[in-house]
């Protein structure tokens, strides 16, 4: 696609509740990165793709959170049982190496009651 | 703690005004890049400076990179109320760490 797609763009969900948030990357991009960013905040990493495989989830903050990706592109991170402190933009990217810019989506908005 | 540090974490300017925001960092880096986020989603990749690099431009922007202080500035000059945004630097560290590691960035304001 022209850019990187985020869905959903916006979900609230009950503390307890599983959610899974999905990218689609820019066609051809092999790397896919994970981030999340609490309200006012940088960015943290979570997780980062190469092809299918993960060399470093190093960021994911709990086994609660766990992400894949299949056929070198679309990716979803899933986070079961979500906590208040959950509650964030998770951010993706993807660039077609890794020593250039990223190209991000426009984030989903989760926030857990 | 962030490997990358941005400097003022605040900035604000009148319209016409150049505008410069510096960045620190710790470690030796492949290439350090900075990036635009409005409204608090979605990144911009604005321009990448690589470690070999010393200066930059590109428009309006031009980063400076001095690796012996380990810092980059990004100027911005003759802003324009549409350059409200956030601004971050990322550092492509050197070894095996492959994804950007962000700062904290700086709130710029440009009032018309």
């Amino acid at each position: 696609g022209a850019g990187v797609s985020q869905s959903p763009s916006n979900k609230v969900t009950e503390k307890g509740k599983d959610v899974e948030l999905r990218c689609d990357p820019i066609s051809g991009h092999t790397a896919l990165y994970w981030y999340r960013q609490s309200l006012g905040q940088g960015l943290e990493f979570l997780i980062y793709f190469q092809g299918n495989s993960a060399p470093d989830k190093s960021g994911l903050p709990s086994d609660r959170f766990s992400a894949e990706r299949t056929g070198g592109s679309v990716s979803t991170l899933t986070i079961q049982r979500t906590q208040q402190e959950d509650s964030a933009v998770y951010l993706c990217a993807s660039s077609w190496g890794t020593v250039s810019g990223y190209t991000f989506g426009s984030g989903t908005r989760l926030t857990v009651v | 703690s962030q490997q990358g540090e941005e400097d003022p974490q605040a900035l604000s300017i009148q319209e016409g005004e150049n505008a410069t925001m510096n960045c620190s960092y710790k470690t030796s880096i492949n290439n350090l890049q900075w990036y635009r986020q409005n409204s608090g989603r979605g990144l911009v990749h604005l321009i990448l400076i690589r470690s070999n690099e010393r200066e930059k431009h590109s428009g309006r922007l031009r980063v400076t990179l001095d690796t012996s202080k380990k810092s980059s500035s990004l100027l911005i000059t003759a802003s324009r109320a549409a350059d409200t945004a956030s601004y971050f630097c990322a550092t492509d560290l050197s070894g095996s760490a492959r994804q950007l590691t962000f700062g904290s960035g700086t709130q710029l304001t440009v009032l018309p």
